[in-house]
């Protein structure tokens, strides 16, 4: 069972259209985070959610945290072809040090 | 943030054999943890590490097949042993990082033949 759902796992889009993936759970977390993972590479913190209903803005990237802190999404505009690569949400149970990961989503921005 | 030296980067190994993955911070943390991300996947916590006492392991993941070290508060050794190639994966370590946040090492992508 996996508790972090996240969808869609392959996205394949042509540059300049808008997207959103999603990342969600039956159980609440005291905050959720975005990576962005590089062929090659560890992933990278893009941004940290915390509180129920918070925005957060990066460039083109918008990221929302749902009202119950179980769900979040994170919405790119006018997607470039620099945009691809595997983005990974993670989420941080109450109570807990550790990070549960969703299953990624693999997004590829055609020129 | 912190910053996380991880070795070796890749390698490829005979089956049977075992392979020790390293991991050094550039600060004192208390926690450590070891990911897998098989081809393709997500990553899955393998064990949570703390300096001084046995290191935590997630369903699915035993101490015999995945020993872990942390002789210090920046140090963390991940052994992969008696290989087979499904243990061929990305390993992965991480420490948390400011307030909410965790940094991850480059990783080590691991086949084994």
């Amino acid at each position: 069972t996996q508790l972090l759902e996240q969808s869609p796992q392959f996205l394949s889009i042509q540059e300049g259209e808008n997207l959103t993936v999603y990342c969600n759970s039956s159980s609440v977390f005291s905050s959720l985070q975005w990576y962005r993972q590089e062929p090659g590479e560890g992933p990278v913190l893009l941004v940290t959610v915390v509180t129920g209903g918070e925005v957060k803005k990066l460039k083109r990237l918008t990221f929302q945290f749902g009202d119950a802190r179980k769900d979040s999404s994170l919405h790119i505009t006018a997607a470039q072809p620099g945009d691809t690569g595997l983005y990974l949400c993670a989420g941080r149970i109450q109570g807990a040090q550790k990070l549960v990961f969703g299953q990624g989503t693999r997004l590829t921005i055609n020129p | 943030s912190a910053v996380i030296s991880q070795k070796p980067s890749r390698d490829i190994c005979q089956r049977g054999t075992s392979l020790t993955i390293q991991c050094q911070v550039d600060s004192q943390v208390t926690m450590m943890f070891w990911y897998r991300q098989q081809p393709g996947q997500s990553l899955t916590l393998i064990a949570t590490a703390n300096q001084g006492s046995e290191a935590t392991y997630e369903s699915g993941f035993v101490i015999d097949k995945f020993p872990i070290s942390r002789p210090n508060l920046t140090f963390s050794t991940l052994t992969v042993s008696n290989m087979s190639p499904e243990d061929s994966s990305i390993y992965l370590c991480s420490v948390r990082s400011g307030d909410y946040g965790y940094t991850f090492g480059s990783g080590t992508r691991l086949t084994v033949v």
